[in-house]
């Protein structure tokens, strides 16, 4: 199993450029989670999903949206970048039985 | 709202010494506890987690050590070894909301 996978590992954009970020998991999981870190700060959950085709708000959701149309991905986009989203970007996933998050390894995102 | 801190942001240990890295968390209604290891350009990594209804839980080399009296979380790691250098992330969570993370702990081990 390669487990959760991001797509891109780098990225960066312009002011009012648009992306989308891939998260895909080959786990079955159900739950799915975006996240960003910033230096010295703790993970804040961005959007989640319970399962295919829910998603839902998390702490930080202001400027992404997301979409769960297959149950293995969880697409984060940014429709208009500002240089306040230039972070790492993680995501998640985890079983419905247990509430161990599983993550991947990341985006990393600058916007200028 | 709930707030999960670590009590130092960095940590330097003996090799082959024991590290205890420490958490605090101020919701009471707290049921679930994790740690999580995060190398260098990585993502975080599961270490070991607990219930509220335990007290301490062990793992190959870390336990962890849940003080609900004075809401305080410690990992323990036995023998630290130069591939346990990693920032040490706790979190935790009440009933069905989502992971509240604290903002880590940078462990170096020194030869």
């Amino acid at each position: 199993n390669a487990g959760v996978t991001q797509t891109p590992k780098f990225r960066v954009l312009k002011t009012g450029q648009s992306m989308t970020l891939l998260c895909a998991q080959d786990m079955n999981h159900e739950y799915m989670y975006w996240y960003r870190q910033d230096p010295g700060m703790g993970l804040r959950l961005i959007h989640y999903s319970v399962g295919e085709g829910t998603t839902a708000k998390g702490e930080v959701p202001d400027g992404y949206n997301v979409s769960r149309l297959k149950k293995q991905n969880f697409l984060l986009g940014l429709e208009s970048a500002a240089p306040s989203q230039t972070s790492v970007y993680f995501c998640a996933s985890r079983t419905g039985n247990t509430d161990t998050q599983y993550f991947g390894p990341g985006t990393r995102l600058t916007v200028l | 709202g709930e707030s999960v801190g670590l009590h130092l942001p960095t940590l330097s240990v003996q090799e082959g010494d024991n590290s205890i890295i420490n958490c605090a968390y101020s919701n009471s209604a707290s049921d679930y506890f994790i740690w999580y290891k995060q190398e260098s350009g990585k993502g975080p990594q599961f270490i070991i987690d607990i219930r509220s209804n335990m007290d301490k839980r062990q793992g190959q080399r870390v336990t962890v050590l849940l003080n609900k009296t004075v809401k305080h979380l410690s990992l323990q790691i036995a023998a630290t070894q130069p591939g346990d250098s990693a920032v040490y992330f706790c979190a935790s969570h009440e009933g069905a909301r989502q992971l509240t993370f604290g903002s880590g702990t940078q462990l170096t081990v020194l030869p």
